[in-house]
């Protein structure tokens, strides 16, 4: 049972384009949404994350937006380049311990 | 810059025999990881550690076992390897400050089981 739902498996974006991906979380109790970019060959690193408190949080070019009524948050990446190629996960939080639930992973290809 | 090492990029073990993952952190994290990747999955935590000898399970520690006798130092042992855990195995530790919470990754382990 997957507490962290992530959608789409797979995203094949144009260059300048902009790449969605959304996760839904079941557990009320998650406070810390955070976004982990993996490249081929490399461990997952953290890339921007959010509090409920906030609805929106923009670094540069990676924009997440928080629905905690729905219960619901997305990455947006404006102007997406070849570079931004990599696998993407959202990730949650308790507001008690130290554990990350994990969704399933976005695998973004970003075409010339 | 933290750094989390893994013992071996890749490993090829044989069904049943015993199998140790090894992982190093220079942060003086109190809290390591122990994931394993799969498509469509992401990433299951196995066990984590939140001080030396202490630990708890994950998702998925079937088949798992764990030790963290020092604090830098946290392993992954497969007491009889089966072909199910083939997979890409990922260590972790994490740091919390000021409401800023974020898990440190190694490079992975891809363990093939034949």
């Amino acid at each position: 049972q997957q507490q962290v739902k992530q959608s789409p498996q797979s995203l094949i974006v144009q260059k300048g384009g902009i790449s969605i991906i959304n996760c839904a979380y079941e557990n009320t109790a998650f406070d810390y949404f955070p976004w982990y970019q993996q490249f081929p060959g490399k461990g997952p690193a953290l890339l921007i994350a959010i509090r409920p408190d906030v609805s929106e949080k923009k670094e540069g070019r990676f924009t997440i937006s928080f629905n905690k009524s729905a219960k619901q948050f997305s990455l947006h990446i404006m102007d997406s380049q070849p570079g931004d190629s990599a696998t993407y996960f959202c990730a949650a939080k308790g507001n008690a311990g130290n554990m990350l639930t994990f969704g399933g992973g976005t695998r973004l290809m970003v075409k010339p | 810059d933290v750094k989390v090492t893994q013992s071996s990029r890749y490993l090829v073990k044989r069904t049943g025999e015993k199998v140790f993952l090894e992982c190093v952190q220079d942060m003086d994290h109190e809290n390591m990881f122990w994931y394993r990747q799969d498509p469509g999955l992401g990433l299951r935590l196995i066990y984590f550690s939140y001080d030396v000898k202490m630990k708890e399970k994950g998702d998925i520690p079937e088949g798992y076992s764990v030790s963290r006798e020092k604090k830098e130092r946290f392993s992954l042992i497969l007491e009889s390897a089966s072909t199910n855990q083939t997979s890409m195995y990922l260590c972790a530790s994490s740091f919390m400050s000021r409401g800023t919470y974020e898990q440190y990754f190694g490079p992975g382990t891809r363990l093939t089981v034949t």
